[in-house]
């Protein structure tokens, strides 16, 4: 389902540093979520966007901003990175919102150290 | 608060065994539920949503009102079945979408 690709697939910063997470997608889904992968919290969403130009807080989106000015991209930014901020990062799309099925990327491995 | 409770975090079980994945919500609305899955070096994917009362790959899941409740179950577990699965709920008028813990499932030859 190579349709969504998240970049990179590894990442290692430091902490107080800007890092911006990429998602691209090549449907033309409108929706676009991002959730974050935790052990023992399962996956807690982020932010999530509706269309171009639309954006919404999801569970947990302190230390996080998005934007959504192309349909296709959804990147994800982290303005200052905390150690909380390790985790697991999933970009997911779909064409009708969420009764429709989410593709998934395949996760970006952040480490912030 | 909308929450999605699995109390599992590992099932385990053998081959040919009943298996059912427990998945308990907390929500005011009509709840929209789904089951995803995650193989192993696979992409999270939708396993099955309880407005489609589909049954996927040998797993049903009936969504209980009363109980506030949506198990995923296979009367016969098979090794390829062995997966993270998680239970999702979708609220705020469709807007959000909640996942659970999340549950591994290992299925022993």
């Amino acid at each position: 389902d190579a349709g969504i690709t998240q970049s990179p697939r590894y990442k290692i910063t430091e902490t107080g540093r800007q890092v911006t997470l990429m998602c691209h997608q090549t449907w033309s889904h409108s929706y676009m979520f991002w959730y974050r992968q935790d052990l023992g919290h399962g996956l807690r969403l982020i932010y999530y966007s509706a269309a171009a130009d639309i954006t919404d807080k999801g569970e947990v989106p302190d230390g996080y901003v998005v934007s959504r000015s192309k349909t296709e991209n959804f990147p994800l930014t982290l303005e200052s990175a905390t150690r909380s901020q390790t985790s697991v990062y999933f970009c997911a799309s779909s064409d009708r919102g969420l009764n429709s099925p989410l593709h998934f990327g395949n996760g970006t491995r952040l480490t912030v150290t | 608060a909308q929450r999605v409770t699995q109390p599992e975090k590992l099932l385990s079980v053998f081959k040919g065994a009943p298996v059912e994945l427990k998945c308990n919500y907390s929500y005011s609305g009509s709840p929209e539920l789904f089951w995803y899955v995650q193989y192993s070096r696979q992409r999270l994917q939708l396993l099955l949503r309880h407005i489609s009362r589909e049954s996927i790959k040998g797993f049903t899941a009936d969504l209980n009102k009363g109980e506030t409740s949506f198990h995923l179950k296979k009367p016969f577990a098979q090794e390829e079945d062995s997966a993270m699965y998680y239970c999702a709920l979708i609220y705020n008028q469709g807007g959000k979408l909640i996942f659970g813990q999340g549950t591994e499932l290992s299925v022993k030859p």
